[in-house]
């Protein structure tokens, strides 16, 4: 069964920084793709970054430069650590696999974990 | 960047009446080698993660009721649910996964009863 964990949000002032991790289980993290998507309270749905089995990385531009995607293959976990961050980035955060046999898309998530940024 | 727009915004059905949700967008999301629609139908409830209903714009995922049908091509499409029950109270995305990795949703469609 595939499973997906979120962990290592919280309340952090603005200008801090905070790891996400995404716990995998049912499936090998390195050989898919694997995304994270936010949403702010009350709001839609924001996808926010991309790790592509290969090692390539992709980020919305609300985001680029001060959050980075990686993964780790030993515990088969998937990381967001995001820095520099402001008051907009308060959200839940959801991790989630991108099917590559249905054309990538999200088809598992995760419960979500929620990022405060708050002084 | 491809923008997708639901209508309407919210909605009240009467249970067991239909349901219809639209989303257009800004381009085509019909793939021409394939002949497929990257579109795909999420539910939300609250305090939930989105839940998969519909990809390729009218393939149900499995487990979930036939009450749920997906249909449309190219930059228009609907989600119908036939004969609305109470627990199909939630909010509904629309999602194109054609320009990955820039995905892009609806800005959602709460459905309540009526």
């Amino acid at each position: 069964e595939v499973q997906l964990v979120e962990s290592g949000g919280g309340l952090v002032q603005p200008g801090g920084s905070l790891r996400l991790s995404c716990a995998a289980s049912g499936f090998t993290v390195s050989s898919n793709y694997m995304s994270w998507v936010r949403q702010a309270p009350g709001k839609g749905l924001e996808w926010v970054s991309v790790i592509y089995s290969g090692g390539s990385t992709y980020y919305a531009d609300s985001v680029k430069g001060r959050f980075t995607i990686s993964r780790d293959n030993s515990k088969n976990t998937l990381y967001l650590q995001m820095n520099s961050l402001r008051a907009e980035d308060t959200a839940v955060y959801y991790c989630a696999r991108a099917s590559v046999r249905l054309g990538e898309l999200l088809d598992y998530w995760g419960q979500g974990t929620l990022v405060t940024v708050s002084s | 960047d491809i923008v997708m727009t639901q209508s309407p915004d919210s909605l009240a059905v009467s249970l067991g009446e239909r349901a219809t949700i639209n989303c257009k967008s800004s381009q085509s999301v019909l793939y021409s080698s394939n002949n497929k629609n990257y579109l795909a139908w999420y539910q939300q409830k609250p305090g939930q993660p989105p839940k998969l209903l519909i990809y390729w714009a009218s393939t149900r995922e499995s487990g979930v009721p036939d009450r749920f049908s997906g249909s449309g091509s190219g930059t228009d499409f609907t989600l119908t649910i036939s004969s609305l029950q109470a627990e199909d109270v939630a909010v509904y995305y629309c999602q194109q996964y054609y320009s990955t990795p820039l995905y892009s949703f609806g800005q959602g469609t709460k459905l309540e009863i009526k």
